[in-house]
């Protein structure tokens, strides 16, 4: 059993342009999660999915951010027009349904970088 | 709202040692799980252990344990032998009842041989 996977897992973009990252979770898991983490600080919340619905979004999600679980496995979350304060590492977990479903996996993460 | 502190920002500690590092957390919430995850350096968020606010027996798991004090609003977790490859960031972590991880800032463990 593979665990999360992101990519990739590095991205240096200059200010103003878009960025997508990927994530594939744990297989048959229906819960999928993004959080950012800036140096030095816990991950922060930005949104969750159960299968391909979104049902939760953070305040933090301003509108240049976008995510998508379009068939309920792989996720995308996209950043337009990227400002340097989004420079920070995006982390994806995922967790099972059912029994352990309160338990996240994560992945490595993507850290993005904008100049 | 939910918060959660951990006022260590770092610690250190010799090789075999025990450690405890704290957390307190502030819920109006009766039911929910805490977890310690850890972050070692370049690498990715691993659960240590997890825990149950309805169960009263504290979380073990081989040389980790938790103190938890639900009335207080506690969770510390420690660690016994420690090993070098305990080194690392360790996050506590508070779960809202919609499944969004409320994290603190973290306490950097160093185990120094």
């Amino acid at each position: 059993d593979t665990g999360v996977s992101q990519n990739p897992r590095h991205k240096i973009t200059k200010r103003g342009q878009n960025v997508t990252f990927r994530c594939d979770p744990i297989s048959e898991h229906n819960r999928l999660y993004w959080y950012r983490q800036t140096l030095g600080q816990g991950p922060e919340f930005l949104t969750y999915f159960q299968n391909e619905a979104q049902l939760e979004k953070s305040r933090l999600l301003s509108d240049r951010f976008s995510a998508e679980r379009p068939k309920g496995s792989f996720s995308t979350l996209e950043i337009q027009r990227t400002e340097q304060g989004d420079s920070a590492m995006y982390l994806c977990a995922s967790s099972p349904k059912g029994r352990g479903s309160e338990t996240q996996y994560f992945g490595p993460g993507t850290r993005l970088l904008v100049l | 709202a939910q918060t959660v502190t951990q006022s260590q920002p770092e610690m250190s500690v010799q090789e075999a040692e025990t450690v405890t590092l704290s957390c307190t957390y502030d819920t109006s919430e009766n039911n929910y799980y805490l977890f310690w995850y850890k972050q070692p350096p370049s690498r990715q968020m691993i659960l240590v252990i997890r825990q149950e606010a309805y169960k009263q027996q504290n979380a073990t798991e081989n040389r980790f344990s938790v103190n938890f004090q639900k009335a207080a609003k506690s969770f510390s977790l420690k660690i016994s032998d420690s090993q070098l490859g305990d080194t690392a960031m360790y996050f506590c972590a508070f779960m809202k009842p919609n499944y969004q991880l409320i994290w603190g800032a973290g306490t950097k463990l160093i185990i120094k041989p």
